[in-house]
C-alpha cells in the first residue's frame, strides 16, 4: 500500500522542546510529502522531499528520508504553542493520488 | 487572496436530501481533488479531475457526483444523503495530475446529517 503511517499517533511536549515524529511506507516512492492540520482547517503542505534528497530543511522542519528504511522522519525544533496541529505524511509512488495515515496529533504546551 | 474556497462552511440538513458543495481555486492549477475526513480524522481522496477529465474516482457510492464545469471549479453533489455521509469534506488543487508538487487545500465543508 502506498499510505503512510505516522507514529507515534499522539505526542505531547513543552514548549520550546522538540518534536519528532516518524511515518512508514511500504512501496517504492517518488517524493514524500508532509502536511500540518490546525483544529478545524484544511491540510496545508510543510515540506516536499525527493526520493534521491536525504534531507531537507524549512525554517524550524527538518525532514529526512531513508528509503532503504522506508521511513521519513519530521523534526519540529523549539516547538511553540501554535505548532499544535496533526501532521500527516503522505508517500507518493506512481499513482496519480496522495494517500494519507491517520496523522500524529501534536499538542504543545505552554 | 483565498487560494483554494469551499462553500458552504458548515452544512446541516436531513437524511434524504440532496445537497451541493461547491469549490473555487484560484492558483491556475489543472486538477483539484475531492477528500472526506471522518470522524478519526482518516482522510480519504473520492475524486480528482485533471483539465474537466475525470483521473481518480475510488469507491464512493453513484449517489456522489462531482462537476468540473472548468479547471478553477470542481463541485460535488450528493443526491439522497445518508448518515454515514456525516464528515468534513476537503477539496484541493495542485499543477498537474500526478503528485509531483504540493496539494493546496480548502478551509473545508462540515457535512452533518440528521
Amino acid at each position: 500500500s502506498q499510505q503512510g503511517e505516522e507514529d507515534p499517533q499522539a505526542l505531547s511536549i513543552q514548549e520550546g522542546e522538540n518534536a519528532t515524529m516518524n511515518c512508514s511506507y511500504k512501496t517504492s516512492i517518488n517524493n514524500l510529502q508532509w502536511y500540518r492540520q490546525n483544529s478545524g482547517r484544511g491540510l496545508v503542505h510543510l515540506i516536499l522531499i525527493r526520493s534521491n534528497e536525504r534531507e531537507k530543511h524549512s525554517g524550524r522542519l527538518r525532514v529526512t528520508l531513508d528509503t532503504s528504511k522506508k521511513s521519513s522522519s519530521l523534526l519540529i525544533t523549539a516547538s511553540r504553542a501554535a505548532d499544535t496541529a496533526s501532521y500527516f505524511c503522505a508517500p507518493w509512488g506512481n499513482t496519480d493520488k496522495l494517500i494519507f495515515g491517520t496523522g500524529t496529533r501534536l499538542q504543545v504546551f505552554p | 487572496d483565498t487560494a483554494v474556497s469551499q462553500t458552504p462552511k458548515y452544512l446541516v440538513t436531513q437524511m434524504g436530501n440532496d445537497k451541493s458543495i461547491k469549490c473555487e481555486q484560484n492558483l491556475g492549477h489543472d486538477t483539484m481533488y475531492w477528500y472526506k475526513q471522518d470522524s478519526k480524522k482518516f482522510l480519504k481522496i473520492m475524486f480528482s479531475y485533471n483539465n474537466k477529465e475525470l483521473i481518480i474516482n475510488e469507491t464512493v457510492p453513484n449517489r456522489f457526483s462531482p462537476k468540473s464545469p472548468d479547471k478553477a471549479h470542481l463541485n460535488l453533489h450528493i443526491n439522497s444523503l445518508e448518515l454515514g455521509d456525516s464528515a468534513v469534506y476537503f477539496c484541493a488543487s495542485s499543477q498537474g495530475r500526478a503528485s509531483y508538487n504540493e496539494q493546496f487545500f480548502g478551509p473545508g465543508t462540515r457535512l452533518t446529517v440528521l
